[in-house]
């Protein structure tokens, strides 16, 4: 079995301040990792993902995350955060079943509510 | 391209009451499931499915069903509604593909149970 924790339920930041978004897991199988972003009243919309390589992984909307195996994080960033990212950002992930295929089953974080302060 | 449509977008229903969300993709895609968001808990997988006639049940199937006829379609039945069941439902379906490919998800349904 696998989980994700979202440490922070809610993170209150100015305009143009940097923001980070906290996410730990833990699975017994190696994982693909996600961002989903998700705007009021609408679906979930994929800010990115780690598969394997780089450990760096650069999103749309300037944002970015590092995975790192060690500490099972896979923490959101962004340097300097505009009011339209004002929204709830998931962490997920999905396990690699036998073979090393994904069935798409993802498991979610509780959401992290981001709301940027003009 | 449609992508992943849900349908109704909005529906309330009363205690006992049974209902159908569809759900269909035109992306040819194998996988599909079923999601329930709820306030704090993120989002939880309720059944999915690898292909036509194969599904399995997620992490909270109770009061639910679902069947796969068709690639295209992977309706979710609630055949005697809870106010429990009050939630967002999310579809969502991606390829066979070793590479992880992206989840698709659908615009969501709003269910509210009285």
């Amino acid at each position: 079995a696998q989980s994700v924790t979202q440490l922070d339920s809610q993170v209150p930041v100015f305009e143009e301040a940097p923001v980070e978004l906290r996410c730990n897991y833990s699975s017994s199988v190696s994982v693909y990792l996600f961002w989903y972003v998700q705007y009021p009243n609408q679906g979930l919309q994929l800010l990115l993902k780690y598969l394997s390589g780089s450990t760096l992984v650069k999103g749309i909307n300037g944002f970015e995350a590092e995975f790192n195996k060690s500490q099972t994080s896979f923490h959101l960033r962004k340097p300097s955060v505009h009011i339209s990212d004002t929204a709830e950002y998931f962490c997920a992930v999905s396990d690699l079943n036998a073979g090393g295929t994904s069935y798409g089953k993802l498991t979610f974080g509780q959401g992290t509510i981001l709301t940027v302060h003009p | 391209n449609a992508g992943v449509t849900q349908t109704p977008k909005f529906q309330v229903l009363k205690t006992g009451q049974s209902m159908t969300l569809q759900c269909a993709q035109d992306m040819n895609h194998e996988y599909m499931s079923w999601y329930r968001q709820d306030p704090g808990m993120g989002l939880r997988l309720i059944h999915y499915s690898v292909g036509a006639g194969i599904t399995d049940q997620g992490e909270v199937p109770n009061g639910y069903n679902v069947s796969r006829s068709t690639t295209e379609d992977f309706p979710l039945r609630l055949l005697s509604a809870a106010p429990s069941q009050t939630s967002v439902y999310f579809c969502a379906s991606r390829t066979d593909s070793h590479s992880g490919n992206t989840i698709y998800f659908g615009e969501g349904s709003w269910l509210t149970v009285v």
